[in-house]
């Protein structure tokens, strides 16, 4: 089965912070991606990633950056947090390229941001 | 990439079964039609997908018509366990973004 980590359930920081989301898969996926979730908007892809130190950007990247140092890892980076971008956090990876393929997800970060 | 419109909640009783209907009329040749579900907490995972006709696994059925302008998620016997938000996507090959949109949330009763 493919595991999909991501470092924390719950995470609270201060506006200002900055704030690091890892996540780590174990099963040689070629392709990452980091998502926002929040009540009636559904997914938004925030960053993806095809290939190590390649990165792309989603539908909302301001505020956000990533880091693709090793296949199985991908960061999601915000540099100085603030109060908008309190919500829940998903990494995800699939094998190949394509929207056809299967994404496997993470159970989530829920972020606070006060 | 093609948009899809699908219901934003139903209800159910156990042991009824569900079907869910996905809009997708601008779907393209290369398109698949793929489903999702997402339990409170949890990240979303695959269901079933398809490309056209009927496809059935332990969990679902898929059932398209030969325009494959629609999709239908069939959930034979749902159980309160089965109280999920359901995503309709489509995609092709090509290194495209995957757009989830709001999804439908199933709510089953006793």
């Amino acid at each position: 089965d493919v595991k999909v980590t991501q470092s924390s359930r719950y995470l609270v920081k201060r506006t200002g912070e900055k704030v690091f989301l890892e996540c780590v898969q174990d099963m040689d996926h070629e392709n990452m991606f980091w998502y926002r979730q929040d009540p009636g908007l559904g997914l938004r892809l925030i960053y993806f990633s095809y290939d190590v130190k390649m990165k792309e950007k989603g539908d909302i990247p301001e505020g956000y950056s990533v880091s693709r140092e090793k296949k199985e890892r991908f960061s999601l980076i915000l540099e100085s947090a603030s109060t908008n971008q309190t919500s829940m956090y998903l990494c995800a990876s699939s094998l190949n390229p394509g929207s056809q393929e299967t994404q496997y997800f993470g159970p989530g970060t829920r972020l606070l941001v006060l | 990439l093609a948009k899809t419109t699908q219901p934003i909640s139903m209800d159910s009783y156990e042991g009824q079964e569900v079907n869910i209907t996905c809009s997708h009329n601008n779907i393209a040749t290369n398109d698949y039609i793929t489903w999702y579900q997402q339990f409170p907490s949890q990240g979303p995972r695959f269901i079933i997908q398809g490309y056209k006709t009927k496809v059935t696994n332990e969990v679902a059925s898929l059932f398209i018509p030969a325009d494959r302008k629609s999709s239908t998620l069939s959930l034979p016997r749902v159980s309160l366990s089965d109280t999920a938000v359901y995503y309709c996507l489509v995609g092709d090959t090509g290194f495209q973004k995957l757009v989830f949109g709001t999804g439908t949330r199933l709510l089953v009763s006793p």
